[in-house]
This record gives structure tokens, sequence and C-alpha cells, in this order.
């Protein structure tokens, strides 16, 4: 079975903390991407990463930075978090033109 | 910019009460269209990848097709179980193609 894991389901940070959200997938997939998801706004990309140390941002990148230093790996990174940040936090990957196969989401909160 | 709008945003239906939901999407330059299913506090569930005008994918009582400008994901006499919240999305086939962009869902509700 395919799998992304995603290291914590639930995180209560305060603000100005930083925050590191890990993601894993086992499938040797070249891309990944980290989307967050509220409602109303639906699934937003922060960013994503097609090879190791590569990066592109996404629609919404302010307050977030990503690293890849592994192709099983990719961390987001809010450096100081705030409450407007509090949100679903999806990792995901690919092969280039597949299906994007998703983690269970990290739901974070920021008090 | 690219565009992809769900309707309904949300669905009541009863149990065997077939319906559609619609996917539409700005034309130009469609890789391919997406289909997931996404459970309350879960990561989206793939579902289907259309490429084509008129192509169709069937699993269960879901079939999805596409047409040149929206694409449709019929339920045949749902069941309870069927109740998620579908979305689709879209890849484009140049610029930056590595990424899907996602409509905002429709929350389908199938009532025993």
């Amino acid at each position: 079975d395919v799998k992304v894991t995603q290291s914590s389901r639930y995180l209560v940070k305060r603000t100005g903390e930083k925050v590191f959200l890990e993601c894993v997938q086992d499938m040797d997939h070249e891309n990944m991407f980290w989307y967050r998801q509220d409602p109303g706004l639906g699934l937003r990309l922060i960013y994503f990463s097609y090879d190791v140390k590569m990066k592109e941002k996404g629609d919404i990148p302010e307050g977030y930075s990503v690293s890849r230093e592994k192709k099983e790996r990719f961390s987001l990174i809010l450096e100081s978090a705030s409450t407007n940040q509090t949100s679903m936090y999806l990792c995901a990957s690919r092969v280039l033109h597949r299906e994007l196969f998703f983690g269970e989401g990290s739901r974070l909160t920021v008090l | 910019e690219d565009q992809v709008t769900q309707s309904p945003e949300a669905l009541r239906l009863q149990e065997g009460e077939s319906s559609s939901l619609n996917c539409s999407y700005t034309v130009s330059g469609l890789r391919g269209l997406f289909w997931y299913r996404q459970d309350p506090g879960k990561g989206p569930e793939f579902l289907f990848t259309l490429y084509s005008a008129g192509e169709e994918k069937e699993k269960e009582r879901l079939k999805a097709t596409l047409t040149k400008k929206e694409s449709f994901l019929h339920i045949t006499a749902p069941k309870p179980e069927d109740s998620a919240t579908y979305l689709c999305a879209r890849e484009n086939s140049g610029g930056s193609n590595y990424k899907l962009t996602f409509g905002k869902g429709t929350l389908l509700t199938v009532n025993p």
C-alpha cells in the first residue's frame, strides 16, 4: 500500500513559536506538496518540491518555508506561528502527471 | 488564472436517489481532471483521472465523465456511506504543470 505519513495529527502551538510539520512518503515520488485546507477556501498550495533540494512557491507561501533534504521527506516550517495559520495542513506526493496521494493531515491550532 | 468551480456546494440525497456533481474549469491547457473523495478529518482519497473529452470512468456507484469545459461525477443509487466531500482538480498542460488546482468541493449527504 502506498503511504504518505504526516508526523503529527494534532498540534497546539502559541503565537510566535517555530513549528515543524514533517511528511514522509514511501513511494519514491519525485514531487511533494504542502497544501492547507480551510472551510470555504478549499485546498490551497503553499509550496511544492519537484526534486531533492528543489522547491517552488505555491499560491500562498507567505509565512512558510520548506525543506527537502531527502527524496522521501518534505518538511513545512512556520518560522513564527500566527493565529491565521490555524488550519488543516495536508502533505501529498505524486509522480508527474499522475494522481496525488495525500497524508491524513495535521490539524494545527495557534493560540 | 486557472479556475475550478464545483457545484452545488452542498447536496442532500435520500438513499437510492441518483444525482450528479459538476466541476467546470477554464478551458485552456487541460492535461488532466482529477476527482477525490474526502471524509471529515482525513486527507483526500483519489477516485479518477480523466484526460480527454468523452472519456468516462466508473467505480461502484460512481461514474466520472469529461467534456471540453466540465466534468460530472454521477452517483447512482447512493448509500449513506457515500456521504463525503467530493473534490475535483485540474492539471495544466503547460507552465507550472507540477501542481493540481482544486475546486472547493461538494459536500454530499446521503440520508438513509
